[in-house]
């Protein structure tokens, strides 16, 4: 595998199930990302791991919980969502300091809550 | 960070030059421009960057005029695969930070045969 690595591609899941989104780098790097996008919306930071801490958390939801167990791995743990939830969620890596870091962006998760 | 301003869409023709505009006159001193794409449903793809000079790699060529206030993206030779919405973003950099990138609506592109 290269690059980084989301799984599943496709989650359906209903409002009272628990699910957990998985993505996975291959590029060395030591920051991750969280990006919702939903439809006719630009992406949205939802949260930030730098060097395995949380360093930013946009004011999500408490039934979205992240987890980063290492520098490679990130999970997005899902509980009890709306209907609204439903959306592209981005995963994304980069080195976690200096200049020119750029992000590099998984193939994300659709996700459809019914 | 500072905001940008492109185009809601933009058609080109195959095998054309597609120049992407974008403004942002209010960037700051330290903020670097980002180009990234979106092929439909997909992740975004970084595209290039940069701070002041004029940058040029395998995919593209960014422009950044010398007050810094716009820029232009190049593909020199669109393709098909190019369809996609192309992000114009304003980023803070410094060597202790990992530099939020903030994405708008970008320009649609669509190329034609």
């Amino acid at each position: 595998e290269t690059g980084v690595t989301q799984t599943p591609r496709h989650l359906v899941m209903g409002m009272t199930n628990k699910k957990s989104l998985k993505c996975e780098q291959h590029l060395g790097h030591n920051a991750m990302y969280w990006y919702k996008q939903s439809a006719k919306k630009p992406l949205e930071l939802m949260f930030v791991y730098s060097l395995e801490e949380r360093v930013e958390n946009n004011s999500v939801p408490s039934r979205f919980s992240p987890e980063c167990p290492n520098s490679s791995h990130l999970f997005l743990h899902l509980h009890t969502l709306q209907p609204e939830d439903s959306a592209l969620y981005l995963c994304a890596s980069s080195q976690a300091r200096g200049t020119g870091n750029e992000q590099y962006f998984g193939p994300g998760t659709r996700l459809t809550v019914t | 960070d500072a905001k940008t301003t492109q185009p809601p869409s933009m058609d080109c023709a195959e095998g054309r030059a597609a120049n992407l505009p974008c403004n942002h006159s209010t960037i700051s001193g330290n903020e670097y421009v980002y180009w990234y794409r979106q092929i439909h449903s997909q992740g975004p793809q970084y595209i290039i960057h940069g701070l002041k000079n004029n940058e040029t790699n395998e995919m593209a060529s960014l422009i950044i005029t010398e007050d810094r206030k716009s820029s232009t993206l190049i593909l020199p030779h669109a393709t098909l695969r190019d369809t996609a919405v192309y992000y114009c973003i304003v980023r803070l950099m410094t060597t202790d930070s990992w530099g939020k990138l903030q994405f708008g609506a970008g320009t649609q592109v669509v190329v034609t045969p």
